[in-house]
């Protein structure tokens, strides 16, 4: 099953702004719409930005998102600590018939 | 308050069956399409079977294709997926998922743990 391309990785700062990179191709990313997801430790995911750039009710504006062609990123700007978790990307896949996620960026704040 | 609450899992030997379930509430069930996403050990998700609100369109991973089978029952509001020659590599925890606009998936369970061991 192909996985969208995160960074495996990435940090920053408390009130720093981070992006998470999410790439697909034209069967995926290039033909649909691209959703978030965070995952805190130990808990189940939660749906954190959908429609690649909208936000459910209760998700601070700290969080957006943006997609250009294959490719998708998720910003965190005013960066708290609360803010460590897995970040997925995912959407659905034309050639596979069902959706496909990202294979996880783990954020670190130092 | 809307909520999922997944059953069933447990550890199994390779080969066997396993019947995993959620019971849905707070929500007209009938009217939501449903996923199952799993998550094996320290590992990222795993989209693996859908299933439309009526049961008329199902569709599975690749990975899982002729072994799982998704079902639901709406006059229970539950979901379920019937897992047949289990491998090593099914072992993971296997969420239930609500479908929204045809593909946000906003609401999930806590999650059930599936073994796959000798």
């Amino acid at each position: 099953q192909s996985l969208l391309t995160q960074p495996p990785s990435a940090s920053g700062t408390p009130g720093q702004r981070v992006t998470i990179s999410c790439s697909g191709s034209r069967f995926d990313i290039g033909t649909n719409t691209v959703n978030w997801y965070q995952q805190l430790p130990g808990t189940a995911p939660k749906l954190l930005i959908y429609s690649n750039n909208q936000r459910p009710s209760g998700v601070p504006d700290r969080f957006s998102g943006s997609k250009s062609g294959t490719s998708a990123s998720l910003a965190i700007s005013g960066l708290q600590s609360d803010d460590e978790a897995d970040y997925y990307c995912a959407t659905w896949d034309d050639s596979l018939n069902g959706w496909v996620f990202g294979g996880g960026t783990k954020l670190t704040v130092l | 308050e809307v909520q999922l609450v997944e059953s069933g899992g447990g550890l199994v030997q390779p080969g066997g069956s396993l019947r995993v379930s959620c019971e849905a509430s707070g929500f007209t069930f009938s009217t939501y399409a449903m996923n199952w996403v799993r998550q094996a050990p320290g590992k990222g998700l795993e989209w693996v079977s859908y299933i439309s609100s009526s049961s008329s369109t199902m569709y599975y991973a690749a990975s899982v294709k002729g072994r799982f089978t998704i079902s639901r029952d709406n006059a229970k509001n539950s979901l379920s997926l019937q897992m047949n020659s289990l491998r090593d590599e099914d072992t993971a925890v296997y969420y239930c998922v609500r479908v929204t606009h045809g593909s946000r998936f906003d609401t999930w369970g806590q999650g059930t743990l599936v073994t796959v061991s000798s």
